[in-house]
């Protein structure tokens, strides 16, 4: 069965240092992931996704991610985070083989807060 | 930019009754799907149209549960009868088949259901 994991309920950084939020997932054939940014009382926000090819994908607002096929993970970074970057992140997987809905299974959300 | 819309934003209503969400999608967009998110949690898939047929449920989506998507545009997502666990935050995402299997959905801000 698809899974994701996101281990840390919080994370918390100082502005200007570095970020990172961890995922790994779990699927039969090959993954397609995704990180969404949520801020309260609104809906997700799309920020990257990996598909194919580079294991490094950029995304909006400064962030990027790392595919690694061997440890099963997605971790979002940022070089340096801001007070502005404090929301709720949700990584997503969809498996390529097993599911034709499109359907994305999103794990139970990071909240980071970046303290001045 | 006109994103998803969802209306109303807010539900509340007594243990019982009947409520109807609506969602408009990104207007050339052709796929639909409706999450629900209770607090704490990620999204879960609940039904997916593309265009107007409903292609897939989730077993979330008990008989009291009913979506319609009549002419591939606007869809709504009834729930009858309702109970104290359906409350929740209601999501709706759509995106665009045909260019590459994988674009982002993309969500609106949700509708929040408080059952009394």
């Amino acid at each position: 069965a698809q899974s994701v994991a996101q281990p840390e309920d919080q994370v918390n950084v100082a502005e200007g240092n570095p970020l990172t939020v961890k995922c790994t997932y779990s699927v039969s054939g090959n993954p397609y992931l995704f990180w969404y940014v949520q801020y309260p009382n609104r809906g997700l926000q799309f920020l990257l996704k990996y598909i194919t090819g580079d294991n490094l994908v950029k995304g909006s607002y400064g962030f990027e991610a790392e595919f690694n096929k061997s440890q099963t993970s997605f971790h979002l970074k940022k070089p340096s985070a801001l007070v502005s970057d404090s929301a709720l992140y949700f990584c997503a997987v969809r498996d390529s083989y097993m599911d034709s809905s499109y359907k994305l299974i999103f794990g139970s959300g990071t909240r980071l807060l970046v303290r001045p | 930019d006109t994103g998803v819309s969802q209306d109303p934003r807010h539900k509340i209503t007594k243990r019982g009754q009947n409520v109807t969400f609506r969602c408009d999608p990104i207007s050339e967009h052709n796929r639909l799907y409706w999450y629900r998110q209770t607090l704490g949690q990620g999204p879960e898939f609940l039904t997916y149209f593309q265009n107007e047929a409903q292609l897939e449920k989730s077993r979330l989506l008990s008989d009291r549960f009913s979506a319609e998507r009549p002419k591939g545009s606007f869809s709504t997502l009834e729930i009858q009868r309702t109970e104290q666990g359906d409350s929740a935050m209601y999501l709706c995402a759509s995106s665009l088949a045909g260019t590459g299997e994988n674009q982002p959905q993309h969500f609106g801000d949700g509708t929040r259901l408080s059952i009394l």
